[in-house]
């Protein structure tokens, strides 16, 4: 079963223009990730947020979290061609320190337009 | 840099066949896992090993098999390969958490396996 859900599954916009995607999660969570896979490749660390983090910055990147409506958003700013790819976020449910297992969303596709 | 290698990008076999799809890394990271990634139903965990010749099943194990006896390698068997594992397959590892280390996994390239 998906623990996350991203919102849209789809986005196009313009290069220069932000973008934004969601992402919702059922149960309680340890930390929040979010990963980011070119076409046909395997999937490359972003970000990673704690459950008591509310907002977390890379770069270009803005990633918030909210615990009690048990959702995160991913911020792009300035948005670059380079930037086209689909976004998962990850959640880690049962904490242990050893064999901690992630659940993926089923993934934002973004354009970037040039 | 961490790198994790997977034996092949592309393969085809045939129904029948046992397939044998192999991933290392270099970081001496414990954690092992094998995903499966189809169009619309996203990446799910097949099986994965938090040391050598340890393993747990994931959501869903059944037509597979894995292996670990070296720390760096991690390998997943399909003991007789059907159509409906016709699939992109990604190897991933992660170090236990720690103070020093977050639970962030590092893919392979993935392998596009065809079964005809």
């Amino acid at each position: 079963s998906q623990q996350g859900e991203e919102d849209p599954q789809a986005l196009s916009i313009q290069e220069g223009e932000n973008a934004t995607m969601n992402c919702s999660y059922k149960t309680s969570i340890n930390n929040l990730q979010w990963y980011r896979q070119n076409s046909g490749r395997g999937l490359v660390h972003l970000i990673l947020i704690r459950s008591n983090e509310r907002e977390k910055h890379s770069g270009r990147l803005r990633v918030t979290l909210d615990t009690s409506k048990k959702s995160s958003s991913l911020l792009i700013t300035a948005s670059r061609a380079a930037d086209t790819a689909s976004y998962f976020c990850a959640t880690v449910a049962i904490f242990k320190a050893a064999g901690n297992k992630l659940t993926f969303g089923g993934g934002t596709r973004v354009l970037v337009k040039p | 840099d961490v790198k994790v290698t997977q034996s092949s990008r592309y393969l085809v076999k045939r129904t029948g066949e046992k397939v044998f799809l192999e991933c290392v890394q270099d970081m001496d990271h414990e954690n092992m896992f094998w995903y499966r990634q189809d169009p619309g139903l996203g990446l799910r965990l097949i099986y994965f090993s938090y040391d050598v010749k340890m393993k747990e099943k994931g959501d869903i194990p059944e037509g597979y098999s894995v292996s670990r006896e070296k720390k760096e390698r991690f390998s997943l068997i399909l003991e007789s390969a059907s159509t409906n594992q016709t699939s992109m397959y990604l190897c991933a590892s992660s170090f236990f958490y720690s103070p020093r280390h977050n639970n962030e996994q590092f893919f392979g390239p993935g392998t596009r396996l065809t079964v005809l």
